[in-house]
């Protein structure tokens, strides 16, 4: 039940927008956004509940489309700090299943 | 400061040894993980523990062992058994599970000779 991420890698320039898709073949309860730098920790940036809205906090939101078992990752105006590899995880149905991971999307951003 | 910690950072060992990795954390949660990431790839779950004295097998637990005697430590033994055992491993914690976020630790980088 890995979800599935899309694109694999993505590269930008300074200020371009970027959107990752991250699709399950499950109905979701939650979606979890993570991204991670070379050699480091995952860092936390967002969760998306079933029936919740969009979220997101300064150029990067997201949304979960609940028909399409599908959450999708906007980058906007992208800075180079946005660099690093995007994983999704998903909850599938019920709130006491686990957290499964996606591959990651790789995202560079070049000046 | 509240955080989960990891160590040591760069492991080395040779084949046929067991090791084991730390994992703390001072954050008060109940549930616990550990996972593996091979270069380019996802994260694989190996075990999680939601409560003391119980844990559960991931999805690659085969070679790998833990225990959960205190609700602040999850140590995980690679064990001879494990095939492949280099790799990046880390640690992360919850509040509760799954649909809680969950707060990862620096990670351990394996290497075995």
């Amino acid at each position: 039940q890995q979800p599935v991420q899309s694109p694999q890698a993505v590269i930008l320039r300074e200020g371009e927008d970027a959107v990752i898709n991250c699709s399950s073949s499950k109905a979701l309860y939650s979606v979890h956004w993570y991204r991670q730098k070379h050699g480091e920790a995952p860092v936390f940036l967002m969760i998306l509940l079933k029936g919740g809205e969009q979220k997101g906090h300064d150029k990067i939101s997201a949304s979960f489309n609940e028909k399409k078992q599908q959450s999708s990752l906007y980058l906007t105006a992208s800075q180079l700090s946005y660099s690093g590899t995007y994983f999704c995880g998903t909850v599938v149905g019920r709130s006491g299943s686990r957290l499964t991971f996606g591959e990651g999307t790789q995202l560079t951003v070049n000046p | 400061d509240g955080g989960i910690t990891q160590s040591p950072k760069y492991l080395f060992r040779k084949e046929g040894q067991n090791v084991t990795l730390s994992c703390e954390q001072n954050l008060n949660h109940d549930a616990m993980y550990w996972y593996r990431q091979d270069p380019g790839q996802g994260l694989r779950l190996i075990y999680y523990s939601q409560i003391v004295n119980d844990f559960q097998k991931g999805d690659i637990a085969e070679g790998y062992s833990v225990s959960r005697e205190k609700k602040e430590s999850f140590p995980l033994t690679v064990t001879s058994a494990q095939k492949n055992p280099t790799a990046f491993y880390l640690c992360a914690s919850s509040i509760g599970v799954a649909a809680d976020t969950q707060y990862f630790g620096p990670g351990t980088r394996l290497t075995v000779l």
